[in-house]
């Protein structure tokens, strides 16, 4: 199982920016994925899930602007991120949720750098 | 949203120390807490899972206890590749929240 990110890079406040997220070992069609970020010197922060049913979630900081999606033919989840703000900068993070017991997040890439600056 | 408060935010401790790590939740979340360890750029690693199950592959110095809103990971006996940053997060409602972190060093 393996999950590899790509799609960071710099962009300007009120810009996007579409993250992906590589799966192989496993089936995003059937399965749980989350993004969690991590802003410089900061702890983690959950940002998205898309469940196996494909319902999705988001945290409060990021509804509305961020979307999650999935294209099973190249089995890679997407994260559609749109009026980015400096307090978007961070490393997303994907990983495969096992639902074992609640969020199981078992596999995780080494993420892919946004920054917002003018 | 469920906010959870993980202390100490650092901690010193020595090769074969034992060190527990609590993590507090605002509301009760039954069990529904996982613990991962995090070394800089690198991805971060399942440890526990449901509070206290040993994910597969985890030595068996880390255990997790806890239900309702108290919750405790603890190393027994360091390892120097233990040496990251640990955070909880709770999955009983989204969103689903991080403490803010406990790093741990070498003393």
């Amino acid at each position: 199982v393996q999950v590899v990110e790509s799609g960071g890079g710099f962009v300007q406040p009120g810009g996007s920016l579409r993250l992906s997220c590589a799966a192989s070992g496993f089936d995003v069609g059937s399965s749980y994925v989350s993004w969690v970020r991590q802003a410089p010197g900061r702890g983690l922060e959950w940002v998205s899930l898309i469940y196996a049913g494909g319902t999705t979630y988001y945290s409060g900081s990021v509804e509305g602007r961020f979307t999650i999606s999935r294209d099973t033919s190249k089995n890679t989840v997407y994260l559609q991120m749109s009026s980015l703000t400096v307090e978007d900068t961070a490393m997303y993070f994907c990983a495969r949720d096992a639902r074992i017991v609640g969020a199981t997040l078992d596999s995780w890439g080494r993420g892919t750098l946004i920054t917002v600056s003018s | 949203d469920i906010q959870m408060t993980q202390s100490p935010s650092s901690l010193s401790a020595s090769v074969g120390d034992t060190i527990t790590i609590t993590c507090r939740a605002s509301q009760s979340i039954s069990h529904y807490v996982t613990w991962y360890q995090h070394k800089p750029g690198r991805a971060p690693n399942l440890l526990i899972y449901a509070a206290s199950s040993l994910h597969s592959g985890v030595p068996s110095r880390f255990s997790g206890s806890g239900s309702g809103t108290h919750f405790t990971l603890t190393i027994s006996g360091l390892q120097p590749e233990d040496f990251a940053i640990y955070y909880c997060q709770q999955s009983s409602h989204i969103p689903y929240t991080f403490g803010q972190g406990t790093k741990l060093e070498i003393k």
